[in-house]
């Protein structure tokens, strides 16, 4: 039963342009969502995150937007550069516990 | 500064053999994490510890134990490898939940032949 869940496994994005990263969500306990982004041999390293209490957070390039009536958040990056070009994560941690959850990840791929 | 240090880098085990990854943290950091990322699958949660000497069940504990030996150490361990445990391993830890972000570690590459 994936929690968290990223339906896109890849997209590509021409450098320059908006890229839009989707993530969907099931349990409603979630309040604290996070975006990290992975590239090969490495470990996940922290974008950006957002509270239950926000609908949207910016970080540079990076914004994160949260629907909590639709149990949705997209974290956009504008404008894409091809050093984006990752696997990125959403998480996302239930109300007061410890645990933090991830999706699938997306392949993000921006070319020139 | 460190950060988040996993051992070894990479292990091949056979079928039944036991083995455990370490991991340790230089932040101070309360929480400490063991996922797992296999194809398709995302980074799942194996087990948690909120803060010294405790423990949780993640996602997908099965076949998998965990000792948090001080606030630094987080180890796993695999008491009898299985093919199905082939995957990258990674350790993460974070301050507290409050609003703080996980910090990784570079992973463990497992094979189970």
């Amino acid at each position: 039963d994936q929690q968290v869940k990223q339906n896109s496994p890849s997209l590509s994005v021409q450098e320059g342009r908006i890229s839009i990263l989707n993530c969907d969500y099931t349990n409603s306990m979630f309040d604290y969502f996070l975006w990290y982004k992975k590239y090969p041999a490495e470990g996940p390293t922290f974008l950006i995150s957002i509270s239950s209490i926000k609908d949207k957070n910016e970080d540079g390039r990076f914004t994160v937007f949260l629907n909590k009536s639709a149990k949705h958040l997209s974290l956009h990056i504008v404008p894409s550069q091809p050093g984006d070009s990752a696997v990125y994560f959403c998480a996302a941690s239930p109300y007061n516990t410890d645990k933090l959850i991830f999706g699938t990840g997306t392949r993000l791929q921006v070319f020139p | 500064n460190a950060g988040v240090t996993q051992t070894p880098k990479f292990q091949v085990l056979k079928t039944g053999q036991s083995m455990t990854l370490q991991c340790a943290q230089d932040m101070n950091h309360n929480s400490m994490y063991w996922y797992r990322q296999d194809p398709g699958m995302g980074l799942r949660l194996i087990y948690y510890s909120a803060s010294e000497g405790t423990t949780d069940k993640g996602e997908v504990p099965n076949g998998y134990n965990v000792s948090r030996l001080n606030k630094r150490e987080f180890s796993l361990r695999l008491e009898s490898a299985a093919p199905s445990q082939t995957s990258v391993y990674f350790c993460a830890s974070r301050r507290d939940r409050l609003g703080s972000p996980l910090h990784f570690g570079n992973g463990t590459r497992l094979t189970v032949t």
